[in-house]
């Protein structure tokens, strides 16, 4: 149980172009959905914090209006990297939990921005 | 504010048995997580302990200490796929789960 699914597993897009990239729990409601980000070699970096049916909570640092948090139902959050550039390049990784459960993660996004 | 203090680094040996140990501070505090984390791929659960004493399962056990802010993490009979870096991660009062580097473990035939 406790599967969390990520796509797509990799994309490769031209700088200035957004990059939608889906995350959904398959077998539980996820009233939390975290989106990190990691960088080669440096520790998950927690971007935002979204439940369902409100609006996200950006950490320090990240850009709301860059990195847009969709968060339409129980089982479906997106991230959307608008007018990505090459800087953005990184692995998304989502997350979702139910309540105080344990975080589970998706497979992951690796994005290259050309 | 939290703060988390693991190894770096560690290495042992495939068969062997190895503690990686860390020691926490949280504000509030919701129970503890231990991910693993192998190179370019994402964390996958391990263990959780929300209350003192010990939790075994198969390979991995891991143990807490509420008092002492001090959990550790056991792999026995290691294996070369056990190569990763594993993360201690404190549930605080926030409930959100803010991830260290980890401890690097190598293993080595």
């Amino acid at each position: 149980g406790a599967v969390v699914s990520q796509h797509p597993s990799w994309v490769i897009c031209k700088s200035g172009t957004s990059v939608k990239i889906e995350c959904r729990s398959l077998d539980f409601q996820a009233t939390t959905m975290f989106w990190y980000r990691q960088f080669p070699k440096q520790s998950l970096m927690l971007m935002a914090t979204s439940n369902e049916g409100s609006k996200a909570t950006y950490e320090q640092g990240v850009e709301k209006d860059k990195f847009l948090i969709n968060h339409a139902s129980l089982t479906l959050s997106t991230l959307t990297v608008t007018s990505a550039h090459p800087e953005d390049s990184s692995f998304y990784i989502c997350s979702a939990r139910d309540g105080r459960s344990p975080l589970h993660f998706g497979n992951g996004t690796r994005l290259t921005v050309t | 504010g939290q703060n988390i203090d693991q190894p770096t680094e560690m290495t042992a040996t495939e068969g062997a048995i190895v503690q990686i140990n860390c020691t926490y501070q949280t504000s509030g505090f919701n129970g503890l997580f231990w991910y693993q984390q192998h190179a370019g791929e994402a964390p996958t659960f391990l263990s959780y302990n929300v209350l003192d004493g010990l939790e075994e399962k198969g390979r991995f056990s891991s143990f807490l200490s509420r008092s002492k802010g001090y959990s550790y993490l056991l792999l026995k009979e290691l294996q070369m796929k056990d190569s990763a870096s594993y993360l201690c991660v404190p549930n605080g009062a926030t409930n959100k789960l803010i991830f260290g580097t980890g401890t690097l473990l190598a293993v080595q035939p």
